[in-house]
């Protein structure tokens, strides 16, 4: 199974600035998946990562507001721009499994807006 | 995309005692997936079901896909305290590689 990393593992920011996440995996994959978990829900896809175009968005999610870039084949940024207090979420990254159609997630980026 | 209910929302059990978790769609689904997340941690894929009327096992763990291939359940026989986490069931969204998770279900388990 891939190996997943992200940075940073945990934040707390203040309103109006950004955050960036990092995801690295450890084999070449082609989809890698945004996802982001608010306190004690389930999880929400933000977009898919695209290697070589523009990121993928799922309704109620925009570029402006999650600017993602994806350079190469193991790794992808998310970026959380202008965060208010409800941007504090769990944001996980996932890449496509070994089985066709499953998913492996990251750790997990713990955000905290204050 | 792909709409799934997920029931009960959460469940407090004792040590021992057996567990179970389902999730329906309105739509006939090509498969469904199965992941628990641990308190603190991330989502872990558990199993896949792509047939109807599939039964699969893993240990204590019975996963079920209906006949129709519109709901599916997992089964914990004789909890224990590792068992504890959110189980979550996921569907693809037709034509798109993407998944849609269920609100999944919450157990704990008293020692």
């Amino acid at each position: 199974s891939a190996v997943i990393s992200q940075k940073p593992s945990r934040d707390i920011c203040q309103r109006g600035t950004s955050l960036t996440i990092q995801c690295q995996v450890d084999s070449q994959v082609t989809m890698m998946f945004w996802y982001r978990q608010q306190p004690g829900q389930s999880l929400t896809l933000i977009a898919t990562a695209n290697q070589g175009s523009e990121a993928t968005y799922e309704s109620g999610f925009v570029i402006d507001k999650f600017p993602i870039s994806r350079p190469n084949l193991t790794f992808s940024t998310l970026t959380v721009s202008n965060m208010s207090p409800e941007d504090s979420s769990i944001y996980l990254c996932s890449v496509e499994g070994e089985l066709r159609e499953t998913q492996y997630f990251g750790p997990g980026t713990r955000l905290l807006v204050l | 995309g792909q709409q799934v209910m997920q029931i009960p929302q959460y469940q407090h059990v004792q040590e021992g005692e057996d567990f179970t978790t389902y999730c329906n769609s309105s739509t006939t689904l090509s498969n469904i997936q199965w992941y628990k997340q641990r308190p603190g941690g991330h989502p872990v894929f558990l199993i896949q079901l792509v047939k109807s009327g599939e039964v699969k096992k893993q240990k204590r763990l019975t996963f079920q896909f209906g006949e129709a291939k519109k709901n599916s359940s997992l089964h914990i026989t004789a909890t224990q305290t590792t068992d504890v986490g959110t189980y979550f069931c996921a569907v693809m969204n037709s034509g798109y590689s993407t998944l849609t998770f269920g609100k999944g279900t919450m157990l704990l388990v008293s020692p």
